[in-house]
């Protein structure tokens, strides 16, 4: 079956880095789309960036800042996250694109903390 | 850009019909494919509904998607409540003049 499992989320100060993983298992990993949503502390979902066969796309509060990126030998997908603020505080979760512009499988998710 | 609004609650007893509604605010809801999903507290989100009106396996029938082009909105029904669909639910679609996934802001459904 289908599993999305991510790691890398924690406690980081303001400006720092973290990288978030994706360990895909129960399909063919390089045959999809890849996202990475997020959802802040009593808030709605906010996508935050997908890599696909067109290329890669992000969402305007993260450009510049975040990269996704995956490795398909090893069936995982990432996201790079620099220069932190205190609004990317949020679970962030691992999804599934079948190239609809949406989503058929969730992971987990893993928290993001960014607090001094 | 575009922008999908949807009540912020909605309630209804068990066993009755509610449907949860999502507008798009320019282009037509036909235009992209709109996916719902369903949120319980504490719990990641899950996918009640993909391409307009396709159920994965594993949803019950008692979940329905659709699109009305004339209203420009897509629209959840889910049928026989149970308490067990007390949740969150999320709309979404694609905008692909930039290449953006939208959401919508998400309805809280009661069922009491």
């Amino acid at each position: 079956q289908v599993q999305l499992v991510e790691s890398g989320g924690g406690l980081v100060k303001p400006g720092g880095s973290l990288r978030l993983s994706c360990a895909a298992s129960g399909f063919t990993f390089s045959g999809y789309y890849m996202s990475w949503i997020r959802q802040a502390p009593g808030k709605g979902l906010e996508w935050v960036s997908y890599i696909g066969n067109t290329g890669i796309y992000y969402a305007d509060s993260v450009k510049g800042r975040f990269t996704i990126s995956r490795d398909n030998a090893k069936n995982s997908l990432y996201l790079q996250m620099n220069s932190l603020r205190a609004e990317d505080t949020a679970m962030y979760y691992c999804a599934r694109d079948p190239a609809i512009g949406g989503v058929d499988y969730w992971g987990q998710g893993t928290l993001v903390t960014v607090s001094s | 850009n575009f922008m999908l609004t949807q009540p912020h609650s909605v309630s209804e007893s068990p066993g009755k019909t509610v449907t949860i509604s999502c507008t798009r605010s320019s282009g037509g809801i036909a235009s992209n494919y709109v996916q719902w999903y369903q949120q319980r507290p504490g719990s990641a989100p899950s996918t009640v509904i993909y391409e307009d009106n396709q159920r994965p396996s594993g949803v019950p029938d008692r979940f329905s998607g659709s699109i009305d082009s004339s209203s420009n909105s897509a629209s959840l029904t889910i049928s026989g409540l149970k308490t067990e669909d007390e949740a969150d639910y999320y709309c979404q679609s694609y905008d692909s003049s930039n290449q953006r996934v939208v959401f919508g802001g998400g309805t809280q459904l009661t069922v009491l």
